[in-house]
């Protein structure tokens, strides 16, 4: 139980154009969900967290009109890169929390490359 | 602020040998520990997790941990390691039950030999 999907689990896209990235909860409701970034080698840093039905809370320095959460259903939550740069090349990874556990479920990432 | 700190960037181990990753905390209550174990290119797996009661927790794959308050150190080990377990661990402390802010610390990558 409790497997947390990402699609695609790669992409590639040209500077300027933006991306989209899913994240489902494929057998439990997820009340939380959390985007992470990961740089290579280096630790995830949490993006910002959003709960079903209601705007995201984006951690200080993560620009919310850039890095825009849907968690429309309990079920999904997206992560849209907006103008997309090289910069934004990352490992992104969600996670999701059900009820009243504490434990996050993490999906399998996506690997962004901006070209 | 919480905080979460591996000593250890890279271990090497030999198989069939020990194993213990440090990890550090900083946190003013209780807090709620966590250590996951991360492959090439692929998410985060749960190894376990302690909230309360025993201090010493087991885990999936042969791990355990121990919570030492006095030393705020959650620190985990496995009596033998199998080739298999080369990966990037991390450990995490969460603030309260509602799983919220989960803070990780910068990853230990561990490599065995044969």
């Amino acid at each position: 139980g409790a497997v947390v999907s990402q699609h695609p689990s790669w992409v590639i896209c040209k500077s300027g154009t933006s991306v989209k990235i899913e994240c489902r909860s494929l057998d439990f409701q997820a009340t939380t969900m959390f985007w992470y970034r990961q740089f290579p080698k280096q630790s995830l840093m949490l993006m910002a967290t959003s709960n079903e039905g209601s705007k995201a809370t984006y951690e200080q320095g993560v620009e919310k009109d850039k890095f825009l959460i849907n968690h429309a259903s309990l079920t999904l939550s997206t992560l849209t890169v907006t103008s997309a740069h090289p910069e934004d090349s990352s490992f992104y990874i969600c996670s999701a929390r059900g009820g009243v556990r504490p434990e996050q479920y993490f999906g399998p990432g996506t690997r962004l490359t901006v070209t | 602020a919480q905080s979460v700190t591996q000593p250890d960037i890279h271990i090497t181990v030999s198989e069939g040998a020990s194993l213990e990753l440090r990890c550090n905390y900083s946190y003013g209550a209780t807090p709620y520990l966590f250590w996951y174990v991360q492959s090439p290119g692929q998410g985060l797996q749960l190894l376990l997790k302690y909230f309360s009661g025993d201090t010493l927790v087991q885990g999936i794959k042969g791990f355990e941990a121990e919570f030492k308050r006095s030393q705020s150190s959650f620190n985990l080990r496995k009596p033998s390691v199998h080739w298999s377990d080369a990966a990037e661990y991390f450990c995490a402390v969460g603030a309260d039950n509602a799983g919220n802010m989960l803070t990780f610390g910068g990853g230990t990558r561990l490599m065995v030999k044969p």
